[in-house]
């Protein structure tokens, strides 16, 4: 099975600064990979990205993804206080739909 | 507005079973695949199971595979978690989850609150 690793596992960065994310997988996946957002343990996680670069509807302009492969990147442009949150990777081309570890990304 | 709503959770000893039910509103049920996702107390989270929307595909994660059992009841736009021998690592918060697709190889765009199942005697 394809293993999903991201890092850092966590940061602190102040506002308007730019955050990068890195989830990296054991084998190539083309670009069958989302991004979520999980503003609190237990609360309902957030899909962000799809498609390792496509904005869901309604996520503000300032999240981005890319990569393909094995190689993957969350961006926040200019960080917010309400960004706040664990964002997850999870690759999805084929069974078991895994998750990366996560990455707590919080105000400095 | 799309809506899955969990229920069926809650203390339960080793050994036993339970069926978690999450019933989905306001989209077309049988046009999407679907999900559970669990997440244990303080950790991440761990992609359960998923199911297409004909029933056709249906996978698991290994730790549960021979114990849980997925279905799904278009007629009822009604998703199900059958769990049997139940452990303690299965403590978790587990989520319904919509696909964005019919089949189970999607991102997940829809969650459901999430139900608690506790495993302990």
């Amino acid at each position: 099975d394809i293993e999903m690793t991201q890092s850092p596992s966590s940061l602190s960065a102040s506002v308007g600064d730019r955050v990068t994310i890195t989830c990296r997988a054991s084998q190539g996946m083309s670009k069958y990979l989302a991004w979520y957002q999980q503003q609190k343990a237990g609360k309902v996680p957030k899909l962000l990205i799809y498609a390792a670069s496509t904005l869901q509807s309604g996520v503000p302009s300032r999240f981005s993804g890319s990569g393909s492969g094995t190689d993957f990147t969350l961006t926040i442009s200019s960080l917010q206080p309400e960004d706040v949150a664990t964002y997850y990777c999870q690759k999805y081309n084929s069974a078991p739909l895994t998750f990366g570890g996560g990455t707590k990304v919080e105000i400095k | 507005e799309v809506q899955l709503v969990e229920s069926g959770g809650g203390l339960v000893q080793p050994g036993r079973s339970l069926r978690l039910s999450c019933a989905a509103s306001g989209f077309t049920f049988d046009d999407y695949a679907m999900h559970w996702v669990r997440q244990a107390p303080g950790k991440g989270l761990e992609w359960v199971s998923g199911i297409s929307w004909n029933s056709d595909t249906i996978d698991y994660v290994d730790s549960v595979k021979g114990r849980f059992t997925i279905s799904r009841d278009n007629a009822e736009n009604s998703l199900y978690l059958q769990m049997n021998s139940l452990r303690a690592e299965d403590t978790a918060l587990y989520f319904c989850a919509k696909s964005r697709s019919r089949t189970i190889a999607a991102a997940l765009n829809y969650w459901g609150q999430g139900i608690l199942v506790t495993v302990s005697s």
